[in-house]
């Protein structure tokens, strides 16, 4: 079946602008993460929605990260005012909950974020 | 916090020569561990985890990897590496409390042919 996609796969933008980023989940997964991969901080978790819950915001670096997820499916990424450290690969991952901790993600292909 | 050490961050090696890549996690409680795999210019695959059991576990194309609680560790091993092998391999956890994945700074592994 399908797998995990991210929209749009490049994107560069002027530093101060705002950017929105797309992941569609894999059709019954319940669960859907953002990442972001950069040279300077490797692979870190941003934040994560669980069915009807209230999403997991720890991971946000800062109050100019904001994500929905809309109708349970569909989540996009807006990042406010722009900033050259923002520049990373942004990735997606979605699971399938099943019964205590033992979901497993699978990753999309990501979107490259590059801030000028 | 928890957190995961990945030592060898550049690995060569030649064709047919043997794998072994650290992992090293701390966190004191129920853990489950996963290997990705990132292969040039394609996106992160599951190449194994563990949730319970059996600590060895075998995943894709060769690759396994061994669960020491003792030692809080979970080294990934393949007995000969590939030329398509070369990768980054990126060695995560999560944990009871915990949904989303803790990163090692990842292992770049070059085969040689």
């Amino acid at each position: 079946g399908a797998g995990v996609s991210q929209s749009p796969s490049n994107k560069v933008t002027e530093k101060g602008k705002d950017v929105e980023l797309r992941c569609d989940p894999i059709s019954g997964h319940t669960a859907l993460y953002w990442y972001r991969q950069s040279l300077g901080q490797g692979l870190e978790f941003l934040i994560y929605f669980q069915g009807n819950s209230a999403p997991d915001k720890s991971g946000l670096p800062s109050d100019r990260f904001s994500a929905e997820r809309t109708g349970g499916s569909v989540s996009t990424l807006t990042i406010q005012r722009t900033q050259q450290e923002d520049s990373a690969v942004y990735l997606c991952a979605s699971s399938f909950l099943a019964g205590g901790y033992t979901d497993t993600q699978y990753f999309g292909p990501g979107t490259r974020l590059t801030v000028l | 916090a928890q957190s995961v050490s990945q030592h060898n961050h550049h690995v060569i090696l030649s064709e047919a020569a043997s794998l072994e890549l650290g992992c090293n996690y701390s966190y004191g409680g129920t853990v489950n561990l996963f290997w990705y795999v990132q292969y040039p210019g394609q996106h992160l695959q599951l190449l194994l985890k563990y949730f319970s059991g059996d600590p060895l576990v075998k995943g894709i194309k060769g690759f396994e990897a061994e669960f020491i609680k003792s030692k809080f560790s979970f080294n990934l091993r393949k007995p000969s590496v590939q030329w398509s092998d070369t990768a980054e391999y990126f060695c995560a956890v999560t944990a009871t409390g915990r949904r989303a994945l803790t990163f090692g700074s990842g292992t770049r592994l070059q085969v040689q042919p």
